[in-house]
């Protein structure tokens, strides 16, 4: 059964920097693209990050564009989201989830989220 | 880049059908998804590609996207459907994902 997994969040000070995990299981990770999704206090869903099967290819939000980073370790069947700079507008509930199937780039697996809180 | 606009909220009685829409300029040209997400639950997937329902999903649950506007139609609503709703979409000029403001969904 497929399966996502996050870990790393916590608290965090303004400026500084954490790194997200995301485990995979039940299915073949190297196969699908992969992504970062949050969503902060009382706010919607807000996609951060993608990145291709074999990794090579990222696209990123606006707003994290420059100062968060996504990689995957297909030996660990991990995913990771490097975030620096961090700042008060941060503070979220992280999620990581697997390109569906669907033609259109639908999210088919979510994991249960990691919360980030950044402050002082 | 796309801009998905979805009311704050829609109310219905059980039994009733709810409907859910999604405003984005000829969002018809786009593949629309849908997803639920229950207090404290991870977000689920409930329509993808504007009608086709993954495994698990309850034939209760429709979707059609036509001019500028998609709609997630919920039949005969039960009080476990109550939820917020996110549409979504993958725009092909920015390389970007688009998520709708969300949907609370109250079941009366």
């Amino acid at each position: 059964q497929e399966q996502l997994v996050e870990s790393g969040g916590g608290v965090v000070q303004p400026g500084r920097s954490l790194r997200l995990s995301c485990e995979a299981s039940g299915f073949t990770f190297s196969d699908y693209f992969m992504h970062w999704v949050r969503q902060a206090p009382g706010k919607g869903l807000e996609w951060l990050t993608t990145i291709s099967d074999d990794g090579d290819i990222k696209y990123y939000a606006d707003s994290v564009k420059g100062r968060f980073a996504v990689s995957r370790d297909i030996s660990r069947n991990t995913l990771y989201l490097q975030m620096n700079s961090l700042r008060l507008d941060d503070t979220a509930l992280y999620y990581c989830a697997r390109r569906g199937e669907g033609s259109g780039g639908d999210f088919d697996y979510w994991g249960q989220g990691t919360f980030v809180t950044v402050s002082s | 880049s796309s801009v998905l606009t979805q009311p704050p909220s829609v109310s219905v009685a059980p039994g009733q059908t709810a409907k859910i829409t999604c405003g984005g300029s000829n969002i018809a040209s786009e593949r629309v998804h849908w997803y639920q997400r229950k207090s404290g639950q991870a977000p689920l997937l409930v329509l993808y590609d504007d009608t086709d329902r993954p495994s698990g999903i309850p034939e209760r649950f429709s979707g059609s996207n036509s001019g500028n506007a998609a709609t997630l139609t919920i039949s005969r609503v039960e009080a476990g459907d109550e939820a917020d709703y996110f549409c979504q979409v993958w725009d092909n000029e920015s390389y970007h994902v688009v998520f709708g403001g969300g949907t609370k969904l109250t079941v009366l």
